[in-house]
């Protein structure tokens, strides 16, 4: 079956250290989406990718970056300039940026500074 | 930008409550309008959607109108079950990527 798989399910890291969450998709999807989710905040998008080798940065990209060097993933790093990682990040993907198309989105990895 | 009011929750209804989540919306033109449902630990799910104005989005006995004159598109139901619990979000979708509201829980209680 077509889907998102987000990885790891949990992660912990460490004050200063840069930490890279997986994305992948089957769905043969051109755009994907890293939104990430803050208790009583709602979904804040970080970064997304129209089209391979191609992203935007979203409303709150400082302190994050992505790479788009194949179609099935998207891939974000959280750096150490990022000062308040824990999260919940949810990657998504929709077959173009048309304003019909719905999403389809990960189980989520759920990000904690230890 | 496009934007999303949403109820504020928590909602807490007994099993087979009549269900509304109120949702309004300011885009530029006229976006497609979507709900997503987030049970606990998970990713969001397509719930329903509607492309055009007056169209009716229905799923799993939920259903919601798309009114263009209200900017509205809000969430009914009208038999909740204990398996309804979950954070459901309302979202607009213009030209750029999908601007969530910050959710409604719904706990329904036996």
């Amino acid at each position: 079956d077509g889907g998102i798989t987000q990885s790891p399910k949990y992660l912990f890291r460490k004050e200063g250290q840069n930490v890279t969450l997986s994305c992948e998709q089957n769905l043969n999807h051109d755009a994907m989406y890293w939104y990430r989710q803050d208790p009583g905040q709602g979904l804040r998008l970080i970064y997304y990718s129209q089209i391979v080798n191609d992203f935007q940065k979203g409303d709150i990209a400082e302190g994050y970056s992505v790479s788009r060097e194949k179609k099935e993933s998207f891939p974000l790093t959280v750096t150490s300039a990022q000062k308040n990682p824990t999260a919940f990040y949810l990657c998504a993907s929709s077959p173009g940026t048309g304003e019909s198309y719905g999403y389809t989105f990960g189980s989520g990895t759920r990000l904690t500074v230890v | 930008g496009d934007s999303v009011t949403q109820m504020e929750g928590p909602v807490t209804l007994s099993e087979e409550a009549f269900l509304t989540i109120n949702c309004t919306y300011t885009a530029t033109g006229y976006p497609s309008l979507f709900w997503y449902v987030q049970y606990p630990g998970e990713g969001l799910q397509l719930l329903l959607k509607a492309t055009k104005a007056d169209d009716k989005g229905s799923n799993k006995g939920f259903e919601a109108t798309y009114r263009k004159e209200t900017t509205s598109f809000h969430l009914e139901k009208g038999s909740v079950q204990v398996s309804d619990s979950a954070v459901y979000f309302c979202a607009p979708s213009g030209n750029t990527p999908l601007v969530f509201g910050k959710g409604t829980r719904l706990s329904v209680i036996a």
